[in-house]
């Protein structure tokens, strides 16, 4: 049972422009919500997250907004940049799953120059 | 500082063959988790380790076996190796366990093909 669900799995994106992705959960015990960016090659490394008690949170061009009655968050890139190109991955945990976390299935991006 | 480190990068078996792969954490990290990653399941938990203990397992066959020694390094071992366990490992590394993972690092990964 796939417990979060991201969209969409691609995306193109001209340079400038504001990258959208979306991720919806089911567990309403989850109270962690990380991001996560994979170069290929690379392991993901963690972005920017959120805890429930906040609506949204925002580092330099990364922003997440928090809607806990829907269900959703979602991770916004201003002023997207080709070195942005890469897959993004929602995650959700709960405190007393230790560190284990549950991946959305992912969002390639592509900034276009 | 050092990050994780997993060894080794790519790997080709046989299907039936077993498989040990190795995860080195960062230097006073004591959890270590495992994941596999992927195209058609994305990232899917493994297990968890801390202080040489499981804590957590995902839903995997008993195939999918782990470790933990004193110093924190991770194996994991995959006996008869089907061709849908060729993927991605990842070993994510964390100071403490039961922080919603804010603390996670991962490794590169090492790539595994089974034909």
């Amino acid at each position: 049972q796939q417990q979060v669900k991201q969209s969409p799995q691609s995306l193109i994106v001209q340079k400038g422009g504001i990258s959208i992705i979306n991720c919806a959960y089911e567990n309403t015990a989850f109270d962690y919500f990380p991001w996560y960016q994979q170069f290929p090659g690379k392991g993901p490394a963690l972005l920017i997250a959120i805890r429930p008690d906040v609506s949204e949170k925002k580092e330099g061009r990364f922003t997440i907004s928090f809607n806990k009655s829907a269900k959703q968050f979602s991770l916004h890139i201003m002023d997207s940049q080709p070195g942005d190109s890469a897959t993004y991955f929602c995650a959700a945990t709960t405190n007393n799953a230790g560190n284990m976390l549950t991946f959305g299935g992912g969002t390639r991006l592509m900034v276009k120059p | 500082k050092a990050g994780v480190t997993q060894t080794p990068r790519y790997l080709i078996k046989t299907r039936g063959q077993q498989v040990t792969l190795s995860c080195s954490p960062i230097s006073g990290h004591r959890s270590v988790s495992w994941y596999q990653q992927t195209p058609g399941q994305g990232l899917q938990f493994l297990f968890e380790y801390f202080s040489e203990t499981q804590r957590n397992k995902g839903n995997f066959p008993g195939r999918f076996s782990g470790r933990q020694f004193s110093n924190s390094r991770s194996e994991m071992n995959v006996s008869t190796l089907e061709l849908g366990d060729s993927a991605l490992y990842l070993c994510a590394s964390s100071l403490v366990i039961g922080q919603g993972a804010s603390g996670y690092t991962f490794g590169s990964g090492t790539r595994l093909t089974v034909v």
